[in-house]
């Protein structure tokens, strides 16, 4: 059952643009929102992460929007650049008490930057 | 420190056979969690272990299974591999149970032909 859902599943932008990934979800019993980065033959890296009781996060170029009301959270990367392109996955958590350190993952969304 | 290593990296079996694959956390992280990644399901939770003990599963069948040590080290095991197993597993590791930020290994590459 498919708990998280991303879009788009590519995305292609110009260097300097900005690239924006949306997720949304059912379970409002998640609690923690984190976006992860995978480049090819590496396992996935933490990027940021959010929390429901905030609206937007900001680490550097990554910049998290959450809005709580319509279960959607979307990852904005400013100032795109060619060594952006990797696959990124949005995630969410379910409890720390029921599901521990459990993620459910989005389907991923392939990103590349033109230079 | 050093990261999360898997090994091996890459193995290829034939239907029917069983593998273990290793995973050590960072030093000091003591919660371990393994996600199968396919290019049709994604990245899907398999089980987390945390102080020897299984605190979490995944919806997969009975083949597959793990365990962890007293040095947090964890293996997985999947016996009577099927075609669909092909996949990247992936191991994560966090400083403790809950704890938000997951560190995820290079992950073992099984084929199974």
């Amino acid at each position: 059952q498919q708990q998280v859902k991303q879009s788009p599943q590519s995305l292609i932008v110009q260097k300097g643009g900005i690239s924006i990934i949306n997720c949304a979800y059912e379970n409002t019993a998640f609690d923690y929102f984190p976006w992860y980065q995978q480049f090819p033959g590496k396992g996935p890296a933490l990027l940021i992460a959010i929390r429901p009781d905030v609206s937007e996060k900001k680490e550097g170029r990554f910049t998290i929007s959450f809005n709580k009301s319509a279960k959607q959270f979307s990852l904005h990367i400013m100032d795109s650049q060619p060594g952006d392109s990797a696959t990124y996955f949005c995630a969410a958590r379910g409890g720390r008490e029921t599901s521990g350190s459990r993620l459910t993952f989005g389907e991923g969304t392939q990103l590349t930057v033109n230079p | 420190k050093a990261g999360v290593t898997q090994t091996p990296r890459y193995l290829i079996k034939t239907r029917g056979q069983q593998v273990t694959l290793s995973c050590s956390p960072i030093s000091g992280h003591r919660s371990v969690s393994w996600y199968q990644q396919t290019p049709g399901q994604g990245l899907q939770f398999l089980f987390e272990y945390f102080s020897e003990t299984q605190r979490n599963k995944g919806n997969f069948p009975g083949r597959f299974s793990g365990r962890q040590f007293s040095n947090s080290r964890s293996e997985m095991n999947v016996s009577t591999l099927e075609l669909g197993d092909s996949a990247l597993y992936l191991c994560a590791s966090s400083l403790h149970r809950g704890i938000e930020t997951q560190y995820f290994g290079p992950g073992t590459r099984l084929l199974v032909l």
